[in-house]
């Protein structure tokens, strides 16, 4: 069974603060880890997706590094904004080419 | 336009009942996909198409029967519901079967088997 795990299941901050979250993954027949934000009554949106060690992608305030070696995942958010609220998914692409979901990351920041 | 549409957004029916959702991409992707939010809020995969061909079939009810007359759309039908089918179910297509692409997801359809 592969596990793919969010820690925390949910985050509390005040507008301004630097946030960041993790994702736990399997560390073997790793092809790639997609992290996708996914706001109330909408669907989930791509934010990255990522394929080597060590990489690391940024969109705007946000960015994401990855450890395939570990099979972590970290999520960053820089001065978050009451609009960054929304839930925070990871998802595990292995050899099977099944994108495995974990539970996700809920995220409200109060203005 | 909207890139993944999935109809109905709700649907309330009866136990025993057979019904069917729509699934259009407009993105020229050649893989679909469904999944089921389950009451745990997970996302599972339930079946893959790649241009119109059947790749990933998860451990689903036979119930459950996708159909996929053009690779722009991807059906799911469910005969015979049950209470247990209650949940939401979210479309989504990708560039390439690989899953090295990002998918776009429809908006769900909220099934309610009453």
């Amino acid at each position: 069974i592969l596990n793919v795990e969010q820690s925390p299941q949910s985050l509390h901050v005040q507008e301004g603060d630097s946030t960041n979250f993790t994702c736990s993954f399997p560390s073997s027949n790793f092809y790639a880890l997609h992290w996708y934000r996914w706001e109330t009554a909408k669907s989930p949106e791509a934010l990255f997706v990522m394929t080597l060690n060590g990489d690391e992608k940024k969109k705007g305030r946000i960015s994401a590094t990855l450890n395939t070696k570990e099979g972590y995942s970290y999520l960053y958010i820089k001065g978050s904004q009451p609009e960054d609220s929304a839930t925070y998914l990871c998802a595990f692409n292995g050899a099977t080419n099944k994108l495995i979901f974990g539970t996700g990351t809920l995220l409200a920041v109060q203005p | 336009d909207t890139a993944v549409s999935q109809t109905p957004k709700y649907l309330v029916t009866q136990m025993g009942n057979d019904k069917s959702i729509k699934c259009e991409q407009n993105l020229g992707h050649d893989t679909m996909y469904w999944y089921k939010q389950d009451s745990k809020k997970f996302l599972k995969i339930m079946f893959s198409y790649n241009n119109k061909e059947l790749i990933i079939n998860e451990t689903v009810p036979n119930r459950f029967s996708p159909k996929s007359p053009d690779k722009a759309h991807l059906n799911l039908h469910i005969n015979s519901l049950e209470l247990g089918d209650s949940a939401v179910y979210f479309c989504a297509s990708s560039q390439a079967v690989t899953g090295f692409t990002e998918a776009f997801f429809g908006q769900g359809t909220r099934l309610t088997v009453v």
